[in-house]
């Protein structure tokens, strides 16, 4: 099946400094990836969906400049959280959708654990 | 709009008992639906999906799911639990086709399996 990296799997900050979080497809293509964040004990909240070559679309309540979206190549989207302070901290999740069987189906990064301090 | 509801945030079944995780789902359009497991500290992994052909669809690690439209559910079940089932479990939708294809989540089911 399709693989999705991400990098790196976890990271402690201090307030006020900048992190990137990295999720690669491996053996696909993706024109567009999604990034989710997850609190513990809770769902998955969708972020933003970023796009290839265009700008992310960002979810209702996420504050495009401080989670900064780059989508630099078809295997490559990054997650720049800047400033970062302790309330950000967070499991960052991404996905890529790619087509089996005909139908769309994500396949999920392993997760990024973000402490900030 | 489409949503999903996880009916029982903790179920605790014991070992070689069956397993039930409900959800329901709400969508204007023909859904897609999953069923995703979550392990501690790691990414999603999908479990089983609908995509408008069979209503009983089969999974990985002897999981199962049933799409009714005339009750929007679509529960998952185990004849016999493992300890190794333990995890968290999302039920999530999407509306088939279309590049975006956005999964909305329900907010999980966390699966304990005692000895």
């Amino acid at each position: 099946g399709a693989v999705v990296s991400q990098h790196p799997s976890w990271v402690i900050c201090k307030s006020g400094t900048s992190v990137k979080i990295e999720c690669r497809s491996l053996d696909f293509q993706a024109t567009t990836m999604f990034w989710y964040r997850q609190f513990p004990k809770q769902s998955l909240m969708l972020m933003a969906t970023s796009n290839e070559g265009s700008k992310a679309t960002y979810e209702q309540g996420v504050e495009k400049d401080k989670f900064l979206i780059n989508h630099a190549s078809l295997t490559l989207s990054t997650l720049t959280v800047t400033s970062a302070h302790p309330e950000d901290s967070s499991f960052y999740i991404c996905s890529a959708p790619t087509s089996t069987s005909g139908v769309n189906e994500q396949f999920f990064g392993p997760g990024t654990r973000l402490t900030v301090l | 709009a489409q949503s999903v509801t996880q009916l029982g945030s903790h179920v605790s079944v014991s070992e070689g008992a069956l397993v039930l995780l409900r959800c329901n789902y709400s969508s204007s359009v023909p859904p897609y639906l999953f069923w995703y497991v979550q392990y501690p500290n790691q990414g999603l992994q999908l479990l089983l999906k609908y995509t408008s052909a069979a209503t009983l669809v089969k999974g990985i690690n002897g999981f199962e799911a049933e799409f009714k439209k005339s009750e929007t559910s679509f529960h998952l079940t185990k004849p016999s639990a493992h300890m190794s089932d333990a995890a968290e479990y999302f039920c999530a939708v999407t509306s088939y086709g279309g590049a975006t294809n956005k999964l909305i989540f329900g907010t999980g089911t966390l699966l304990a399996v005692q000895p």
